[in-house]
């Protein structure tokens, strides 16, 4: 139990369009997810906190207007990368919050490339 | 701000030693810490989490230790086998209670082990 999945698993897309990530917990019910960002060799860094049905919390330096977080249900957070550009370019992970266990369960992660 | 440090970044050893990562946190008021394995280019496999109440936690081969109020964990591997070959992530979670808090990450240990 409490598996994670992401779609897509990977991604390439162009300077300035927009792409969406998906993150789904496919057996419990996750009023709160997050979402991580990781540069090649760097540590997972948290984006922000998505709560179902109210808006997203941010971190500090994290561009909320960049980066759309929708947690339209209990079991789906969509991260939206707006006007990407090459920068934006990371392993991008989610992670479900289940209550029962106190836990985070993680996603297998997006490889995002913008050329 | 939490921070979190591991030592060393890299190790390589041979098959069958006992090894120890090291991980360092700055701010105490946790709370809980949490070893991941990650494999390149994938997600986070969950090793052991302790409550910040805990002493430490052990699955086979693994054995985590936590002393919280000098702000340091220890993971354990015994008998080192070549699969054991990921880099080992330490991750640390808020004492603000509650429990749906996001994760602070060290850099990881990246460890190989020769055949």
């Amino acid at each position: 139990g409490a598996v994670v999945s992401q779609h897509p698993s990977w991604v390439i897309c162009k300077s300035g369009t927009s792409v969406k990530i998906e993150c789904r917990s496919l057996d419990f019910q996750a009023t709160t997810m997050f979402w991580y960002r990781q540069f090649p060799k760097q540590s997972l860094m948290l984006m922000a906190t998505s709560n179902e049905g109210s808006k997203a919390t941010y971190e500090q330096g994290v561009e909320k207007d960049k980066f759309l977080i929708n947690h339209a249900s209990l079991t789906l957070s969509t991260l939206t990368v707006t006007s990407a550009h090459p920068e934006d370019s990371s392993f991008y992970i989610c992670s479900a919050f289940r209550t029962a266990s106190y836990e985070q369960y993680f996603g297998p992660g997006t490889r995002l490339t913008v050329t | 701000k939490q921070e979190v440090t591991q030592i060393p970044a890299a190790l390589s050893v041979p098959e069958g030693e006992n090894l120890v990562l090291n991980c360092s946190f700055t701010d105490s008021a946790i709370y809980n810490l949490q070893w991941f394995r990650q494999d390149p280019g994938k997600g986070l496999t969950s090793l052991l989490l302790i409550q910040s109440s805990q002493r430490e936690q052990t699955s086979g081969r693994l054995n985590a230790s936590l002393d919280k109020s000098s702000g340091r964990s220890t993971l354990y591997i015994a008998a080192s086998q070549p699969g054991d070959s990921a880099t080992y992530l330490c991750a640390v979670k808020r004492g603000s209670g509650g429990g749906a808090d996001g994760l602070t990450f060290g850099k990881g240990t990246h460890l190989i082990i020769q055949p």
